[in-house]
């Protein structure tokens, strides 16, 4: 069975400050995982996803996440937010690359203030 | 110009009458999805076509029953509505075939009140 924890329901930064949204996985296979952006009213963007080629992946948007199999942690960064970035994070886990069936954590909700 | 694009955005309905949701997908490709998110913003997969073929169907109610005429459409039809129904209902498409898999496309979903 597959699932994820997201450590923490809500994160507030200032502009220009680091980003880190957590987020821990249990696998009893390789896990492929990603990480999804939503912003209101819209549906869900992918903004990475780790398919065990490298350990630290780069997205969209300046985000970058690195998987840490001794940590099974899977933690998503931004050196510096912008206003933009306030939305839904949330990071899933598959059974394949495809992201079939993905199985979603709760969400994280990130603030970002000026 | 939409990707993914569903129909109602909004839909409020009483108990017990049926509804449809409706999704379509001008992208060309071949694997569907739908994708239940609770007020709690939790997301969980519910049903997923692969060229017309369902092929995940999670543990939903069987008042739900998806239908897909063709490989660009993948409809949920929804009877005996109840109040635990109520949520927003995501449709999400992507390529899957010859071993190419391409990100999924989601659709900005359906708000769905059963008052």
């Amino acid at each position: 069975a597959q699932s994820v924890t997201q450590l923490g329901s809500h994160v507030s930064v200032s502009e220009g400050a680091l980003v880190l949204l957590r987020c821990n996985y249990s696998s009893s296979v390789p896990p492929y995982l990603f990480w999804y952006v939503q912003y209101p009213n819209q549906g869900l963007q992918l903004l990475l996803k780790y398919t065990s080629a490298a350990t630290l992946v780069k997205g969209i948007n300046g985000f970058e996440a690195e998987f840490k199999k001794s940590e099974t942690s899977f933690h998503l960064t931004k050196p510096s937010a912008h206003m933009s970035d306030a939305a839904e994070y949330f990071c899933a886990v598959s059974v394949d690359q495809a992201g079939t069936a993905l199985i979603f954590g709760k969400g994280t909700t990130l603030s970002v203030s000026s | 110009d939409t990707a993914v694009s569903q129909t109602p955005k909004y839909l409020v309905t009483q108990m017990g009458n049926d509804k449809s949701i409706k999704c379509e997908q001008n992208l060309g490709h071949d694997t569907m999805y739908w994708y239940k998110q609770d007020s709690k913003k939790f997301l969980k997969i519910m049903f997923s076509y692969n060229n017309k073929e369902l092929i995940i169907n999670e543990t939903v109610p069987n008042r739900f029953s998806p239908k897909s005429p063709d490989k660009a459409h993948l409809n949920l039809h929804i009877n005996s509505l109840e109040l635990g129904d109520s949520a927003v209902y995501f449709c999400a498409s992507q390529y899957r075939d010859k071993g190419y898999n391409s990100p999924l496309h989601f659709g900005n979903g359906t708000r769905l009140t059963v008052t």
